[in-house]
């Protein structure tokens, strides 16, 4: 079945950087994209950004631009999710979920399905 | 950016119908996804492109959309459906995701 594994939980200090990884399994990894959504304690879901496992190309929420990088490694099939000069509200859970983008006459639309179970990262001092 | 509105909270007897709406700017021209997340765990898609059920979802799950407001309709609720419901468009202008703020349903 379609899955995603993320990497376990890390606690780092502020302005430290930290490196997520999501690996894939059950379907064919250069057919979808890579999203992924962070989710504060007690807060809804924020979209950070997706990467296309074809050919690369990514796109960042603005407020996270210049301090997230998303790669893939389509060898292994995983996606990562980089985040630097971290601080106290970077506390999150982290998620991926792969990206089912389709292109319509109208406009596009995409959604996310499945999701990976989640890294809490957790930023103190 | 674009900016989707759901209630924090519905309430619902068991047996009865769930309504969770989701307001947007002409959000009936895009598609409204929608996901439930329990407690301690990861979201899951329940409904795609508006009305649309994954494998495995209950056919008492149900959307529509239109003008300004999109609706999940949870029919004949069950106490194992509450749960937090995320509404989510993708702004084909920003080539963004955007979510919904969310809303706890609670089966009283």
């Amino acid at each position: 079945q379609v899955q995603l594994v993320q990497s376990g939980a890390e606690v780092k200090k502020p302005g430290a950087s930290v490196k997520v990884s999501c690996k894939a399994s059950g379907y064919t990894f250069t057919s979808y994209g890579i999203s992924w959504v962070r989710q504060a304690p007690g807060q809804g879901l924020e979209w950070m950004g997706w990467i296309s496992a074809y050919n690369g190309n990514t796109n960042y929420a603005q407020k996270l631009q210049g301090r997230v990088t998303m790669t893939t490694d389509t060898s292994t099939s995983t996606a990562y999710m980089e985040l630097r000069s971290l601080r106290s509200d970077d506390t999150a859970v982290y998620y991926c979920a792969r990206v089912d983008f389709i292109t319509m006459v109208q406009g596009a639309t995409a959604w996310f399905d499945p999701w990976g179970q989640g890294t809490l990262v957790t930023v103190s001092s | 950016s674009y900016v989707l509105t759901q209630p924090p909270s519905v309430s619902v007897a068991p047996g009865k119908t769930a309504r969770i709406t989701c307001g947007g700017n002409n959000i009936g021209s895009k598609s409204v996804h929608w996901y439930q997340q329990k407690p301690g765990q990861a979201p899951v898609l329940v409904i795609y492109y508006d009305s649309d059920r994954p494998s495995g979802i209950p056919e008492r799950f149900s959307g529509s959309n239109s003008g300004n407001t999109a609706t999940l309709t949870i029919s004949r609720v069950e106490a194992g459906d509450e749960a937090d419901y995320y509404c989510q468009v993708w702004d084909s202008s920003s080539d963004h995701a955007v979510f919904g703020g969310g809303t706890q349903l609670t089966v009283l």
